[in-house]
């Protein structure tokens, strides 16, 4: 079965600490996808990445980073220098390549950048 | 261009009534997909349709049906409303040729069901 785990229901950070979210999944697929979404406040959902399993390559976007391990089923998130406007709940989530696959998200991260 | 736009944004709707949520996709998408975010269950998946046809369902029952109309707007319609269906009901759209995960959200529809 598919699965994925974000084990930090909530996280508190004062602003410009650097923090990292967990991300750990499990699937018998050997390709897929993985992805990282951000939830406001004002609900919808924002796509921010989508990594293969084919790529363990780390990949950077600003402050954004994300690391694949495909050893440890991990794909973790990490904000450096973090702002208030970071603050939402961020979704790690685990699909199949096919277009008509779908996803299965992970219960969230509540994250709480404090000034 | 326009984002995924989402009616109504909040409804309040009695034990035992039935609901209908509409989702207009972003123009030239052909995929919406449905999800439910409570806070108990998270985010989970209702069911996709790609050019009027239904191409994927998640794990709910009968009373969660959909449909997609030619110009892709969708609707979903939840019969005999029970108070465990208060929940946060997000739209997605994308063109329907790449994964179902890159897709634009719309703010949801939250149903209250008292």
């Amino acid at each position: 079965a598919q699965k994925v785990t974000q084990a930090q229901t909530e996280i508190s950070v004062v602003e410009k600490e650097d923090v990292t979210l967990d991300c750990v999944y499990e699937t018998r697929d050997t390709t897929y996808y993985l992805f990282w979404y951000k939830q406001p406040p004002s609900g919808e959902l924002v796509f921010l990445i989508r990594r293969n399993s084919f790529d363990e390559q780390n990949e950077i976007s600003g402050r954004y980073s994300w690391n694949f391990q495909k050893s440890t089923s991990s794909f973790n998130f990490t904000i450096t220098a973090s702002q208030v406007v970071d603050s939402a709940v961020y979704f790690c989530a685990l699909g199949g390549l096919n277009r008509d696959d779908k996803i299965i998200f992970g219960k969230g991260t509540r994250l709480h950048i404090l000034p | 261009k326009a984002g995924v736009t989402q009616t109504p944004r909040y409804l309040i709707k009695t034990r035992g009534q039935q609901v209908t949520l509409s989702c207009s996709p972003i123009s030239g998408h052909r995929s919406v997909s449905w999800y439910q975010q409570t806070p108990g269950q998270g985010l989970q998946f209702l069911f996709e349709y790609f050019s009027e046809t239904q191409r994927n369902k998640g794990n709910f029952p009968g009373r969660f049906s959909g449909r997609q109309f030619s110009n892709s707007r969708s609707e979903m319609n939840v019969s005999t409303l029970e108070l465990g269906d208060s929940a946060l009901y997000l739209c997605a759209s994308n063109q329907g040729t790449r994964s179902v995960g890159e897709a634009f959200f719309g703010q949801g529809t939250r149903l209250t069901v008292v």
